[in-house]
Order: C-alpha cells, then structure tokens, then sequence
C-alpha cells in the first residue's frame, strides 16, 4: 500500500533557529508534494505545492524564502522552516499526491514545531 | 483562490444515531471533493471522495452528497460508533492546479 514517512515527529528549537523535515513515499509515485501548517486551533493553510520538473508554488504569505522546499525526485520532499519564530509553531503535514489529477493525498504523520 | 467552510464546528451525537457535516466551497471550478479524519494526535487519514461528475457516492456506513449549483457537499455518517469520534476535514480541489484547500474541521464526539 502507498505509505508517506514524515520526521521528525517533533522539534523543539530556539527562537530564530531552523527546522528541516522530510517526506518520504514509499510504494507510489508522489508526483506533487503539498505542504501543510496546522495551527494549534486546527485550522489548515497549504504553504506551497511542489511538483518534480515544475516551479514550487507557494501560497500567499509562505515564501521560499522562509520556507525552501526540495523535491528531487518522485519518493522524496524536503521542507526547512528557517528563522522559526512563535508563529510559526504548528503540526507540519506533507501530503503526497498518487498520480496526476486524481486529488487523492496521503499524509505523512506530521512534524511538531514547538518555538521556545 | 478557493475557500472551503465547515458549518459545524463540534457535533455530538448518541452511539448509533446519524451525523451529518456540511461543507460549502467557493471556486465553482472545483472538481474533487475528499475528506479526511484526524484523530488525536494523530495525522489525517482519508476517508472518502466524491468527484464533480456525480452527487452521491457511499461506501458502507459513509454517504458523500454534492450540489453543485449551491457549491455544497456533505457527510452522512450512519450508525455512529465511539471509535468515529474524530475530528473530520473536508477538502475541496481544483485539477488544473492540483491545490487542495481544507475546511476548519467538525469534531464529532460519538457517545456510548
């Protein structure tokens, strides 16, 4: 079955420091990458979508800047969350997309950012 | 961009009794229409999907409904059980771009 490995589970980390998480997929083809922020209210916000061979597109407020994205291959995404300061605290999802235009996404567990 | 609302914030239904969360969307170029449950502590797991092409789709005690003129779509839960209680997620999706934006979650509480 499709499986998506996301880790850290958790970080904890001083404010203006950086956190990297990775995604991987295991037994499909994760031809796009979308990256989530769950709040500690719950809510969603989708930081970027990252599709191999295109353009990272980030959602407005997320920039590469502050949240550069790599994605070299179709098993593999990585996300660094750089500067991180309180707001940027959350539950980081990675949801790997089966195939093109089918909207399925499997979810990795989630990576904790906690900001001290 | 698209915004996808959830109606219910919290539902709280008797063990064995129907729930329903409602979503409504606003980009009518919409097409796909899944829902995931996260429970706690935990990530999102998919549940079930509808696409734009049809209103209605089941899957055992899981019914999706669609209207698509009042850009609404719905989860019917049937013979609710403790182990639903969850916090669930509808989601809308644009195929041209693949981005799939989230409502703000209905928790459902399932009470023995």
């Amino acid at each position: 079955g499709a499986l998506v490995y996301q880790y850290p589970r958790r970080t904890i980390c001083k404010s203006g420091t950086s956190m990297r998480m990775e995604c991987q997929a295991v037994g499909f083809q994760a031809t796009s990458v979308a990256w989530y922020r769950q709040s500690p209210q719950k809510t969603f916000e989708l930081i970027a979508l990252s599709t191999v061979n295109s353009a990272i597109k980030y959602e407005q407020n997320f920039t590469q800047e502050k949240f550069p994205i790599s994605h070299p291959n179709l098993s593999f995404s990585s996300m660094t969350v750089l500067n991180a300061y309180l707001e940027d605290r959350g539950l980081y999802l990675c949801g790997a997309l089966l195939g093109t235009n089918t909207g399925q996404l499997y979810f990795g567990e989630g990576s904790k950012l906690t900001v001290l | 961009g698209e915004k996808v609302e959830q109606h219910e914030s919290t539902l709280s239904v008797r063990e064995g009794d129907s729930a329903v969360i409602n979503c409504t969307y606003t980009d009518t170029a919409s097409s796909y229409f899944p829902w995931y449950k996260q429970e706690a502590g935990k990530s999102l797991h998919f549940v079930i999907d509808i696409r734009s092409n049809v209103d209605r789709k089941q899957s055992q005690r899981l019914t999706v409904l669609l209207d698509k003129k009042a850009k609404r779509f719905s989860l019917h839960i049937t013979a609710t059980q403790p182990e639903d209680s969850a916090i669930y997620f509808c989601a809308a999706l644009r195929n041209s771009n693949n981005r799939i934006f989230f409502g703000d979650g209905t928790q459902l509480v399932v009470k023995p």
